[in-house]
């Protein structure tokens, strides 16, 4: 099972409704990380969780809070958005990261629009 | 910072035909990966380099990795219209603590 399973697929939001975006893996990956990708453009890295804890936040704004309530589980709680949050939020996990590190898989994305 | 590049941007080319994506990157990495991904959906893992001069190839496309010049191929024989899509190329960063994107390849195949 190589799969990364990102709920919902699709999600429609008010600026100020609170919501979470649920990301789960089964392969023993121990590193999980949650990506933003603005329509044609790359993904960017927010947040990555190395055995459960915080390892990067690059500079995210606090509306988005991520969670890792097992090695399995990674969360992203919403909240308080902007219309420019609107984006493909892609979670991956990989074995580990450093050194070691082969590759990222990632789920299928949930497409946010905040309005 | 790690810059990651990729050229051309934009790829519209026959069926048939052969051309190259270029990936360059700017710190040392030994290891360098290339995804597809078709429009609105996720990220295809298609090749893992791990190593100066790894070469992998499935189907019609073929992957190569220089690890002095910094600088990855994607090789496309003979393209088929199932191989339009946008195509990354990804670094590890920061100790390998993460990936960095490319600016990615938009390829069209015209029949």
């Amino acid at each position: 099972d190589t799969e990364v399973t990102q709920t919902p697929k699709h999600l429609v939001m008010g600026m100020t409704n609170k919501k979470s975006l649920k990301c789960e893996q089964h392969m023993g990956h121990r590193a999980m990380y949650w990506y933003k990708q603005k329509a044609k453009k790359p993904p960017e890295l927010m947040f990555v969780y190395s055995y459960e804890k915080l390892s990067i936040n690059e500079s995210v704004p606090s509306r988005f809070s991520p969670e890792c309530p097992n090695s399995s589980l990674l969360n992203l709680h919403l909240h308080a958005l902007q219309p420019e949050d609107s984006a493909l939020y892609l979670c991956a996990s990989s074995q580990t990261t450093g050194v070691g590190n082969t590759e990222a898989f990632f789920g299928q994305g949930t497409r946010l629009t905040v309005v | 910072e790690l810059k990651v590049e990729q050229n051309p941007l934009f790829l519209s080319m026959q069926e048939g035909k052969n051309y190259t994506i270029y990936c360059n990157y700017s710190t040392t990495s030994d290891r360098l990966y290339w995804y597809r991904q078709d429009p609105g959906k996720s990220l295809e893992s298609l090749f893992v380099l791990l190593s100066n001069g790894a070469v992998k190839q499935e189907g019609r496309l073929m992957a190569s990795l220089d690890t002095k010049a910094r600088l990855s191929t994607l090789h496309i024989t003979a393209a088929v219209h199932d191989l339009s899509a946008t195509y990354f190329c990804a670094v590890p960063d920061f100790g390998n603590e993460k990936l960095t994107f490319g600016t990615g390849t938009r390829l069209t195949i015209i029949p």
